[in-house]
């Protein structure tokens, strides 16, 4: 396994036009996060997936945000009619949570979308 | 809203020196963990602390916890020029009883200078 992967891992776009952000989680892991990060910020939450249920969404969330799990795999990311303020690095990481002997509770990471609206 | 704060926000220091960095968070806590971050690039997990313990080794790494303070330091040894990054502390709080999300504070940069 090559670990988690997202793309693109550049966007740029203007004001007003839709984006989705696509991420790929290490196969065995259950559990799917999505973090916003901006410039000399640490990662802040935005949503969490156990399997294909998104049990948890950030109120930093507008209803212009919409994240996915389909049948408990990939995840998208889809933020309508952008605005400037969502410039940032969109962070993917997964995790099996934990699980005897197999899981320590860390959080594996992608390389980010990052996302510059014009 | 970030649960810990590391402090320093910004370290400096040459090749063979150390760098502590450390980090206070508000709530009790299921465990403590340490990431770093290359510019640019998604994070790397470091070392976990659970709450009942107080010290952990990984490496040239050396992590402590201190409960009854809300705080933690991460102590690089022997510090290479590869060790360029930012740090953040992520907390997995206690109370409301959610164990899967992780809170991160907003780093400490650590540059070192060969």
């Amino acid at each position: 396994d090559t670990g988690v992967s997202q793309d693109p891992r550049h966007k740029i776009t203007k004001r007003g036009q839709n984006v989705t952000f696509r991420c790929d989680p290490i196969s065995e892991h259950n559990r799917l996060y999505w973090y916003r990060q901006t410039l000399g910020q640490g990662p802040e939450f935005l949503t969490y997936f156990q399997n294909e249920a998104q049990l948890e969404k950030s109120r930093l969330l507008s209803d212009r945000f919409s994240a996915e799990r389909p049948k408990g795999s990939f995840s998208t990311l889809e933020i309508q009619r952008t605005e400037q303020g969502d410039s940032a690095m969109y962070l993917c990481a997964s995790s099996l949570g934990f699980v005897v002997g197999r899981g320590t509770g860390e959080l594996f990471f992608g390389e980010g979308s990052r996302l510059t609206v014009l | 809203s970030q649960q810990g704060e590391e402090d320093p926000q910004a370290l400096s220091i040459q090749e063979g020196e150390n760098a502590t960095m450390n980090c206070s968070y508000k709530t009790s806590i299921n465990n403590l963990q340490w990431y770093r971050q290359n510019s640019g690039r998604g994070l790397v997990h470091l070392i976990l602390i659970r709450s009942n313990e107080r010290e952990k080794h990984s490496g040239r790494l050396r992590v402590t916890l201190d409960t009854s303070k809300k705080s933690s330091s991460l102590l690089i040894t022997a510090s290479r020029a590869a060790d360029t990054a930012s740090y953040f502390c992520a907390t997995d709080e206690r109370s409301g009883g959610s164990n899967y999300k992780l809170t991160f504070g907003k780093g400490t940069l650590l540059t070192v200078n060969p």
